[in-house]
């Protein structure tokens, strides 16, 4: 059974810095990898997905790496902002089907 | 990108009611959606597969006779939370798969159930 682990649970940094959320899976078969953002009571917004067979994936300040074989991946955001605070949740798609798998989530807050 | 809407965004209800919540793909068609739930500060759990044109298939431990899933287009599929409990209260969220694009999930906004 597929078990989706986000590190940290909650983090906190000024406005300004650049930052890395971790997730690690523990089966490696997967056919690709989301990360998601999610404000207070409300839905997803898809921010990046990475196929099984690619390395990374960028969008604007945010960058996505996957280590597959080690059961990794990191979103890296760089120039934090306010508007940045959320709770970032990545998904790893394994098996048929097109199940997600979620993570536990990393809430972030970006102080003035 | 692909939108998917839900409808109500909210709702409250007494116990023993049932309350219907649709989700919408708005610009693609959707064979496949899925349904989810959230508890508070928790992460979403995969309930059940909406499949259009078939049954649903639903994940272990979810009740099928009191999550009843209906996907009967393309673009619409209706999860129905039958006679609701307060411990039924909780975030339900659908997605769907955009297959053209990596199949990349897209989500809807979310509804909020609260069973008084």
């Amino acid at each position: 059974k597929q078990e989706v682990t986000q590190i940290p649970a909650a983090l906190s940094v000024p406005e300004g810095e650049n930052l890395v959320l971790n997730c690690s899976f523990t089966d490696s078969a997967i056919y690709n990898l989301q990360w998601f953002r999610q404000d207070p009571g409300k839905g997803l917004t898809s921010l990046l997905l990475i196929q099984s067979s690619q390395r990374e994936q960028t969008s604007g300040r945010l960058n996505a790496s996957l280590d597959k074989s080690s059961g990794r991946s990191t979103l890296y955001i760089a120039a934090s902002q306010p508007g940045d605070s959320a709770t970032y949740l990545c998904a790893v798609l394994t098996g048929g089907g097109n199940k997600l798998t979620f993570g536990t989530g990393t809430q972030l807050k970006v102080e003035l | 990108g692909a939108v998917v809407s839900q409808h109500p965004s909210w709702v409250i209800c007494k116990s023993g009611t049932s309350v219907k919540i649709e989700c919408r793909s708005l610009d693609f068609q959707a064979t496949t959606m899925f349904w989810y739930r959230q508890f508070p500060k928790q992460s979403l759990m995969l309930m059940a597969t909406s499949n259009e044109g078939s049954k649903a298939t639903y994940e272990q431990g979810v009740e099928k006779d009191k999550f009843l899933i209906n996907h009967a287009s393309l673009t619409l599929s209706t999860l129905t939370v039958t006679s609701a409990h307060p411990e039924d209260s909780s975030f339900y969220i659908c997605s769907a798969p955009l297959g053209t694009r990596d199949n990349e999930q897209f989500f809807g906004p979310g509804t909020r159930l609260t069973v008084l």
